[in-house]
Parts: C-alpha cells; sequence; structure tokens
C-alpha cells in the first residue's frame, strides 16, 4: 500500500521568497514519484517526477525536488516565488515495478498563495 | 493533438438519474483513468484500463461503472447518482514504454447531484 502526506494545506509567501512545499510517502516498495500543479478550473499538469536516477530533480518554472529516502521525503521547492506560481500543488506516488498499471495516489493537495 | 478531452465540462443530475462521462485520447496510450477529486482529499482513483477491453477497480469504485471499448476512449458511467458523487471527475491516459511515464489529464467534468 503507498500513500502521501502533504503538510500544510494552505502556504503563503511573499513575491520573491523561497517556496517550499513538504510531501512525505509511505511505500513498501520503491517508488515514483511526482509533484503537479492544478490552476483554477483546469487540469493537472506535471512540474516533475522521481524515476530513481538522480535525486535532486528539477522540474518547470524553476522548480525543484529532492528525494530522500532516509526521511521518505519528497519536497518541492522553488528559490523565488512568482505571482504566476500561485495555484494547487499535488504530490503523487506510484509504484515502480515492473507490470504494475502504475495508478498514482495523489496526497490532498497545498493551496499556494504568493502575496505582492 | 488535442490531448485529453472530456465530454460534458459541466451537468447538473437529480438523484437517482443516470449518465455517461466520456473521456477521449488521441497519443494512442494504453493506460487510462478516472479520477474524482472532492476539497481537502486529492484525487482519488475510480477505476482504470491498462488496454482495449479491460477495466479495473481504483479506490472508490462503488457506484460507478466504465468501459473501454476503443483504446482511445474510456467511458465513465453512473447507473443512479447520489448527492455524494457531486465532484469534479478528472481522465488521465499513461503510455506503456519507457519508465514512469506521466499521465495526462483531460480538462475535468464539473458534476452536480441534487
Amino acid at each position: 500500500a503507498q500513500s502521501v502526506t502533504q503538510l500544510g494545506s494552505h502556504v503563503s509567501v511573499s513575491e520573491g521568497a523561497l517556496v517550499l512545499l513538504r510531501c512525505n510517502y509511505s511505500s513498501s516498495v520503491p517508488p515514483y514519484l511526482f509533484w503537479y500543479v492544478q490552476y483554477p478550473n483546469q487540469g493537472l499538469q506535471l512540474l516533475l517526477k522521481y524515476t530513481s536516477a538522480a535525486t535532486l530533480v528539477k522540474g518547470i518554472n524553476g522548480f525543484e525536488a529532492e528525494f530522500k529516502k532516509s526521511e521518505t521525503s519528497f519536497h518541492l521547492t522553488k528559490p523565488s516565488a512568482h505571482m504566476s506560481d500561485a495555484a494547487e500543488y499535488f504530490c503523487a506516488v506510484s509504484d515502480s515495478r515492473s507490470g504494475s498499471a502504475r495508478q498514482l495516489t495523489f496526497g490532498s493537495g497545498t493551496q499556494l498563495t504568493v502575496l505582492p | 493533438n488535442a490531448g485529453v478531452t472530456q465530454t460534458p465540462k459541466f451537468r447538473v443530475l437529480k438523484t437517482g438519474q443516470s449518465m455517461t462521462l466520456l473521456c477521449a485520447q488521441d497519443m494512442n496510450h494504453e493506460y487510462m483513468y478516472w479520477y474524482r477529486q472532492d476539497p481537502g482529499m486529492g484525487l482519488r482513483l475510480i477505476h482504470y484500463s491498462v488496454g482495449e477491453g479491460t477495466t479495473a477497480k481504483g479506490e472508490v469504485p462503488d457506484g460507478y461503472n466504465v468501459s473501454r471499448l476503443k483504446k482511445q476512449n474510456f467511458l465513465l458511467g453512473l447507473e443512479s447518482a447520489a448527492p455524494s458523487q457531486t465532484s469534479v471527475y478528472f481522465c488521465a491516459s499513461r503510455g506503456s514504454s519507457g519508465r514512469a511515464r506521466e499521465q495526462f489529464f483531460g480538462p475535468g467534468t464539473r458534476l452536480t447531484v441534487l
């Protein structure tokens, strides 16, 4: 069984400040990990993914995340927030085993507000 | 390419009515998924398909049925709608080659059951 916990359902940062969105996972097998972003009234868009290669993953729009096996974490960061980053962010985990249907298990989401 | 499309975008039903949501993808993907999104709960998997003619239950399958008669289409049916099925429904698809191929999401269908 897999699960994802996102700490903080709402995060507010000032424009230009560091963005840190937390994600911890639980998985009995080596996982694949994803961060998706959802803008209002839209579907989900992939920001970045971890596939057991490099532990520091860079994504779109200046976001990056680091896989830390010892902490079972995959936190999302961005050095300098922009107004356009305001959205809801979802962390997700899937089974990495061959033959798996790779269905995603999502966290409950973090709403990011960027203050001017 | 249109990617993943969903029909309709909005729908209001009365309790007990039935309806079908259509998901279509033009990327020749093997895998397709239906999720529902509720406030504070993220997305939860309803049903999924690993190929044409196959379907399987996800985390919250009760009250829903699905069919995958054509590779590009994945239908989600509600036989007798209930207010608890008020939600936003997302379809997604994924290719089968390569590791950790990402899921591509449609724009969603907002369903209200009165």
